[in-house]
């Protein structure tokens, strides 16, 4: 089955305590991007990547880092969370010539305490 | 500056009602446009989407867009709602040479039962 997979779900942490979300697709699509989704804020790139060893930032890239050293997986770090991260995060992937039509992942809903 | 904007951040219809989500866009060039869904505890879904050619995009579910390229608007539509139709609706542009899509911040509609 074709998927973007997400992992931890939910977290719930403290203030500087680094941090990994992963993300894995099975569709060997190049193109994979996070996006945090924030009430009336809607979804805005965080940063995205289009192919391996590719990463560009999105809209709001600050307190983030990403890698994407294999074509599945493009994991997000959080160096030193903040309570201002507090956030649902999705991921997302789709073909390179495709980036309108994004897989989302389930998400992952952060709390930073 | 490139951007979305979804005119109404909450919608409340009772079922059988006709729907109509506004959208409007900024961005200098030829777009691709698209509607997403996220239905509660859902990741995001494309409902539909726009390149080119008839200006009046049919989705599934029973939903149609149409772009007005002259006033840069891809409102959504549905004649009939129904319950299952509650959910988060996010409009969507896309450069044709861009490699990032602009999310609007949604619209989150409500049908009574």
């Amino acid at each position: 089955e074709a998927q973007v997979t997400q992992n931890p779900r939910y977290l719930i942490t403290v203030t500087g305590k680094k941090l990994t979300v992963t993300c894995s697709q099975n569709m060997n699509h190049e193109y994979m991007s996070w996006y945090r989704q924030d009430p009336g804020l809607g979804l805005r790139q965080i940063y995205y990547s289009m192919n391996v060893e590719v990463t560009d930032k999105g809209d709001v890239p600050e307190g983030y880092k990403v890698s994407r050293k294999e074509k599945r997986n493009f994991p997000l770090i959080l160096e030193s969370p903040s309570p201002n991260q507090t956030s649902l995060y999705f991921c997302a992937s789709s073909r390179g010539d495709r980036v309108y039509e994004q897989y989302f992942g389930p998400g992952t809903r952060l709390t930073v305490t | 500056a490139q951007s979305v904007s979804q005119h109404n951040h909450h919608v409340i219809l009772s079922e059988a009602a006709s729907l109509e989500l506004g959208c409007n866009y900024s961005y200098g060039g030829t777009v691709n446009l698209f509607w997403y869904v996220q239905y509660p505890g859902q990741h995001l879904q494309l409902l539909l989407k726009y390149f080119s050619g008839d200006p009046l995009v049919k989705g599934i579910k029973g939903f149609e867009a149409e772009f007005i390229k002259s006033k840069f608007s891809f409102n959504l539509r549905k004649p009939s709602v129904q319950w299952s139709d509650t959910a988060e609706y996010f409009c969507a542009v896309n450069g044709v040479r861009d490699d990032k899509i602009i999310f609007g911040k949604g619209t989150r509609l409500h049908i009574l039962p």
